[in-house]
Order: structure tokens, then sequence, then C-alpha cells
């Protein structure tokens, strides 16, 4: 089965700077590549996603890079802010078609530091 | 903005007694997931549904576990015999489409047994 490798498991940065989140998968098949976002004690809220057929996403301060022939996706967060503290989870799925569940990776908690 | 619901949100039981956990999907969606997260790990699917069927499921999902769609509405998760190793948040989430669709979580229940 699919299998999702995240790094690191902790990052702190200064806020305004940039947050890099990277990931790799096992299953070439794989073809879809979410990223959540879930503070504490609430639900994994989807921030963006990304299918194999793209190289690259952005949505305002949030962009996801994949490379498809190295089998992994990175997530950018730019200019951070406080709110931007959390723990971020990837994933991917599509591997068996139909309604395939996610493999998520064990999260990195983000902490910006004011 | 439409959302998946679960109840309830808290859920106290015995080892060895029976548990039900409900989800009200997004009423467009047609495809349904059960998670499952241990305190301060990753995510982890249980098992899809569609058509009134399962799709897939993990491995987590042995014979303890069995899913139902009751009504037009309501999809359960019912844990028989529950074990200490049961204890764990249980997210329902929901997609339109297939796998390669924004998969959407409810608030999860948080099932404690004791």
């Amino acid at each position: 089965g699919e299998n999702v490798e995240q790094h690191p498991s902790t990052l702190s940065v200064q806020e305004g700077d940039s947050a890099v989140i990277k990931c790799t998968y096992s299953d070439s098949a794989s073809n879809y590549f979410p990223w959540y976002k879930q503070e504490l004690g609430k639900r994994p809220q989807l921030i963006i996603d990304i299918r194999s057929n793209v190289g690259e996403k952005k949505d305002q301060r949030i962009a996801v890079t994949l490379n498809k022939t190295a089998k992994h996706f990175s997530l950018h967060i730019t200019e951070t802010q406080p709110e931007d503290s959390a723990v971020y989870f990837c994933a991917a799925s599509g591997a068996g078609g139909g309604a395939d569940g996610l493999t998520f990776g064990k999260g990195t908690h983000l902490i910006i530091q004011p | 903005e439409p959302e998946v619901t679960q109840t309830p949100s808290h859920q106290v039981t015995q080892m060895g007694q029976e548990v039900i956990l409900r989800c009200v999907p997004i009423s467009n969606h047609l495809y349904f997931y059960w998670y499952r997260q241990i305190l301060g790990q990753k995510v982890e699917f249980l098992v899809s549904f569609y058509n009134n069927e399962i799709s897939e499921k993990s491995e987590i999902f042995d014979d303890q576990f069995s899913v139902e769609r009751p009504d037009g509405s309501n999809f359960t998760l019912k844990i028989r015999s529950t074990k200490l190793e049961d204890s764990a948040m249980y997210f329902c989430a929901s997609s339109q489409m297939n796998s390669n669709q924004p998969q959407h979580f409810g608030d999860g229940t948080r099932l404690s047994i004791l």
C-alpha cells in the first residue's frame, strides 16, 4: 500500500518568513495530494490540493509543488502569520481508483515565532 | 458552507461494550469515509463507502468494525466489544465524487474506552 513520509516533524519560523514542508510517497499510481491544517482539538481542514497532471498550484500565501518523477510534493507558506501555527498533514490517494482513502503523513507542527 | 456533522462529540464507554458513532455527510456527496486519529498521531484511514457498500478498508478495519447507511442522511460506524486501544478521535469525511476530490472532515467524536 501507499506510504507517505513527511518532514520535518517540527518547524519553527519567525513571523513573516517562509515555511516549507516536504512529503514523499511510495505508490507511483497515486494521483491526488491534499494538504490539511489541524489546530489543536479541531478537524483537519483542507487548505490546498494538487493532482498529478499539475506541477504547481498557488492560493494566496500558500503553494504546493509536485514532482511525479521523484514522488515528492511540498507545501510552501510565505509571509507566515501567527494564525498559521498548527499541525499540517500531507496525504496521498488515488492509486486504487474509486473511493480511495487518504494516506496521511505523520504531520508537521509549525510554530510561528512573533 | 455545508459541513459534515458528527455526534456525539465525546463518547465514554466501558471496555467490551458496543459503541455507534454517527455522521451526517454533506448532502450532495456520494462518498463517505471514516478515519481514526490516536492522540498526537497521524490520521489513519479506516473505511470508505459508496453506493451502499464498502469500497475500500484498511487493515485496522477488522471484524470488530462495521459501517451502515441506515437512511438517506446518516452514516454510522459501529465498534463491537471495544478495547482500550480503540480510544481515539474518529473523523467522518465525505467527498462529492471519487477519491480525487476534496474530502471534507467533520469535527470528530472523541471515544474514550475505560
